[in-house]
């Protein structure tokens, strides 16, 4: 069991360029998550899904995209690449089914923009 | 506005002392409420949580305590061990037991334990 894997682990763009943050969890979670971390300060939701085909907003989605076509994978897309996104990015999940909001981070990509 | 917030962005205790890591939130909707622990270039590993239905829940060294009232938990490490030094993330959901929403954290405080 891997768990939750995330690639790259780093990645430098330049403004104006765009990438794709790939998330994939082996532990069959219905639920995934996407966050940023900026420097000295808490995990930010970007997006959510709650299952394949189906994705919503968290507190700070703008320049971003997502997709879920599968249970497994939750890739998280940056179109036009700016010097404000520039943070490392976690991925998440955590089974529907339970009363705990447990959820399970991978271990992050650090991403810079110049 | 910072709906949680931990006020110390670093603490520093002896090895074998206890740790006592604090925690306000200001959203009295809120739940559930859970601590992570993060080492550096690691995602945020689960240590332990609190239903609002509880006032306290220990697991081994751990023991997380909430104040619904004053609306504060705190989280108690006894004895502090060296590798118990990261940094601490404090963390809250709307809805326990199947709600689809994300996590809500506060900054973080860096605990230090001192040999």
């Amino acid at each position: 069991n891997a768990g939750v894997t995330q690639t790259p682990k780093f990645r430098i763009l330049k403004i104006g360029q765009s990438m794709t943050l790939q998330c994939t969890q082996d532990m069959n979670h219905n639920y995934m998550y996407w966050y940023r971390q900026d420097p000295g300060m808490g995990l930010k939701l970007i997006y959510y899904s709650v299952g394949a085909g189906i994705t919503d907003k968290g507190e700070v989605p703008n320049g971003y995209n997502v997709s879920r076509s599968t249970t497994e994978d939750f890739p998280l897309r940056l179109e036009l690449a700016a010097p404000s996104q520039t943070s490392v990015y976690f991925c998440a999940s955590r089974p529907r089914e339970g009363l705990s909001d447990t959820q399970y981070f991978g271990p992050g990509t650090r991403l810079t923009v110049l | 506005d910072q709906q949680v917030k931990q006020n110390s962005p670093s603490l520093s205790v002896q090895e074998g002392r206890i740790s006592i890591l604090n925690c306000d939130y200001t959203n009295s909707m809120f739940d559930y409420f859970l601590w992570y622990k993060k080492y550096p270039a690691e995602g945020p590993t689960f240590l332990i949580s609190i239903s609002s239905i509880k006032d306290k829940n220990e697991d081994g060294r751990f023991t997380v305590f909430l104040n619904k009232s004053a609306k504060h938990l705190s989280l108690h490490i006894v004895p502090s061990q060296p590798g118990d030094s990261a940094v601490y993330f404090c963390a809250a959901s709307l809805y326990s037991g199947g709600g689809a929403d994300g996590l809500t954290f506060g900054k973080g405080t860096h605990l230090i334990i001192q040999p």
